[in-house]
């Protein structure tokens, strides 16, 4: 089975800190997203990556930054935190695209609050 | 805006009632679809898809949903649902006008069921 690990399920952070979302997937695929998930906004995709040190913007980039130094590692990095980043963060990651067929496969989640 | 839409936001029904959500798109050409579930506590996973062919598709747990292209609809529907299947379900679709890269999903409907 695929796993994708993300490095926390629960995580506090004060407004203007620096925060480092890690996601792990083993299964060698080359694609990898990050999401945020907002009740009644559904799923809206922020970054994601077809390969190491590849990045592409999603629908929603801003004060967001992302890093894929390793094929199965992609991190999601706030580089000043504020209040309106409060959500649950989702990574996946699909296989090679073959027209966009592709399954993606998430992690549990982290779910990050900035006071 | 191409955007997919899920007009139900929250369902409540009876065990062994039918079940059916509604999922639109407004992408013209060529388009993927997919149905994914969030059961409490879990990771968003595959219900199914649909790239061509037979537009009824069948998926795992009793799940199936109908690609109707003049409606630009792809339904998912359950004749009887159980107790188990209490979850968020979320509309997702990719196109090819957008080179199948991101996969937009819909805000999602919470199911309840109720023994």
């Amino acid at each position: 089975d695929v796993k994708v690990t993300q490095s926390s399920r629960y995580l506090v952070k004060r407004t203007g800190e620096k925060v480092f979302l890690e996601c792990v997937q083993d299964m060698d695929h080359e694609n990898m997203f990050w999401y945020r998930q907002d009740p009644g906004l559904g799923l809206r995709l922020i970054y994601f990556s077809y390969d190491v040190k590849m990045k592409e913007k999603g629908d929603i980039p801003e004060g967001y930054s992302v890093s894929r130094e390793k094929k199965e590692r992609f991190s999601l990095i706030l580089e000043s935190a504020s209040t309106n980043q409060t959500s649950m963060y989702l990574c996946a990651s699909s296989p090679q695209p073959g027209q966009g067929k592709d399954t993606q496969y998430f992690g549990p989640g982290t779910r990050l609050t900035v006071l | 805006a191409q955007s997919v839409s899920q007009h139900n936001h929250h369902v409540i029904l009876s065990e062994a009632a039918s079940l059916e959500l509604g999922c639109n798109y407004s992408y013209g050409g060529t388009v993927n679809l997919f149905w994914y579930v969030q059961y409490p506590g879990q990771h968003l996973q595959l219900l199914l898809k649909y790239f061509s062919g037979d537009p009824l598709v069948k998926g795992i747990k009793g799940f199936e949903a109908e690609f109707i292209k003049s409606k630009f609809s792809f339904n998912l529907r359950k004749p009887s649902v159980q107790w188990s299947d209490t979850a968020e379900y979320f509309c997702a679709v990719n196109a090819m006008n957008t080179g199948f890269q991101k996969l937009v999903f819909g805000t999602g409907t919470r199911l309840l069921v109720s023994p």
